[in-house]
């Protein structure tokens, strides 16, 4: 198994659809990430969990709902999208939640918002 | 307001010789610093990392320099291999107590670099 997996790794959807992204890390880390990447744009951090508990919101929609069961696995929930959504998502994790520590990432969902 | 900057979107280089890759920051509470090599439908990945208390740090062909005083940093590969051919990511962050959001990881544009045969 690869350390970090996502699944699905590519999805379409209609603005008015609920569907959910997830992430699985083999790694044995304590902290989990969402980022979103969007075209000629750098990463952008969504969301953090560690050890279950979210850590950080950085301002992101309320049509994004994470949810993170155990240190393993990692969701996130989507509904009522809009174009502008359509990016590749990326799950990370890390042994530790913002400590000097490398995060690794899956290979991403890329999302298309019809 | 960009704080990680890699101002070059791209960049060429023949086998076997040096590759450098560049990166620029403004935020002088970042020390800590990394590299990720991003293929395309693959996600990024880790390459080398550097702490503020170091200027050098090297891993096989790869080794990362730190400025601190220029806030800049730098990749060199050598010798380059057309493997090499990916999108370098820079980014950078903070201790956790350094305050604000300054403890997230930054990441720049990315620099695409092509290894030529």
């Amino acid at each position: 198994e690869t350390g970090v997996t996502q699944t699905p790794r590519h999805l379409v959807m209609g603005m008015t659809n609920k569907k959910s992204l997830k992430c699985e890390q083999h790694l044995g880390h304590n902290a989990m990430y969402w980022y979103k990447q969007s075209a000629k744009k750098p990463l952008e951090l969504m969301f953090v969990y560690s050890l279950e508990e979210r850590v950080e919101n950085n301002s992101v929609p309320s049509r994004f709902s994470p949810e993170c069961p155990n240190s393993s696995h990692l969701f996130l929930h989507l509904h009522t999208l809009q174009p502008e959504d359509s990016a590749l998502y990326l799950c990370a994790s890390s042994q530790e939640a913002f400590k000097y520590q490398p995060q690794h990432f899956g290979d991403g969902t890329r999302l298309s918002i019809l | 307001d960009q704080q990680v900057k890699q101002n070059s979107p791209s960049l060429s280089v023949q086998e076997g010789r040096i590759s450098i890759l560049n990166c620029d920051y403004t935020n002088s509470m970042f020390d800590y610093f990394l590299w990720y090599k991003k293929y395309p439908a693959e996600g990024p990945t880790f390459l080398i990392s550097i702490s503020s208390i170091k200027d050098k740090n090297e891993d096989g062909r790869f080794t990362v320099f730190l400025n601190k005083s220029a806030k800049h940093l730098s990749l060199h590969i050598v010798p380059s291999q057309p493997g090499d051919s990916a999108v370098y990511f820079c980014a950078a962050s903070a201790g956790f107590q350094s305050g604000g959001s300054n403890y997230k990881l930054t990441f720049g544009k990315g620099t695409l670099l092509t290894v030529n045969p």
